[in-house]
């Protein structure tokens, strides 16, 4: 079956450094992938999405590119701030449904 | 406001004594979803609604249940609920796929099952 595979955290970053959260999918065809965020106390928002191969999605200043060729969807963002300090989750709708498979999850903390 | 809202927020409740949780959305949309978040699991899928009267099952669907009789609604629905169903509950709601699937949470409902 379908999977999403995240690295795990929490992840501690200094203000301004560079971020990248890995993760690789397993699916059969091209399924749609996703990075939501989760602030404390908070429901999940959509960070940003692609939907085939090769489409980049990006938001906030955050990036993810959609990597057949490696099963991967990379999070990015330059330069990180104190307010990103949230959860990220990758998530993969498979095709032909609206069965969501999501990672465990990657905590960022953001130091001053 | 475009929104996804579920009652109660919070809920302490004993074993086998059945509850539901109610989740609305007033964005018109076809998909409705339920899902648990539990530490080291990430969200895992309960069950999902294509449109009024047609469900299905995702990951975890033992020991719930749901119904989606309006567009608006799709509550979940513990018969016999149990310690081991203690977790934060999601509800989402989204478009057709022709719009990614952009999916909308809910705040979150926080269970506890003695």
């Amino acid at each position: 079956g379908n999977s999403v595979t995240q690295m795990e955290g929490p992840v501690t970053l200094s203000e301004e450094a560079f971020l990248t959260i890995n993760c690789t999918y397993t699916a059969t065809g091209y399924p749609s992938l996703f990075w939501y965020v989760q602030y404390p106390g908070e429901g999940l928002q959509l960070l940003l999405k692609a939907t085939k191969a090769d489409d980049k999605g990006s938001n906030k200043g955050f990036e993810a590119t959609y990597r057949k060729e490696t099963t991967s969807f990379h999070l990015e963002k330059g330069s990180v701030q104190v307010s990103d300090s949230a959860v990220y989750f990758c998530a993969l709708m498979g095709t032909g449904g609206f069965k969501t498979i999501f990672g465990a999850g990657t905590r960022l903390f953001v130091k001053a | 406001e475009a929104q996804v809202t579920q009652n109660p927020r919070y809920l302490i409740t004993v074993t086998g004594k059945k509850l539901t949780v109610t989740c609305s959305q007033n964005m018109n949309h076809e998909y409705m979803s339920w899902y648990r978040q539990d530490p080291g699991l990430g969200l895992r899928q309960i069950y999902y609604s294509m449109n009024v009267e047609v469900t299905d099952k995702g990951d975890v669907p033992e020991g719930y249940k749901v119904s989606r009789k309006e567009k608006r609604n799709f509550p979940l629905i513990l018969e016999s609920p149990s310690p081991n169903q203690t977790s934060l509950y999601f509800c989402a709601s989204s478009l057709s796929r022709e719009r990614g699937y952009e999916q909308y949470f809910g705040p979150g409902t926080r269970l506890t099952v003695t």
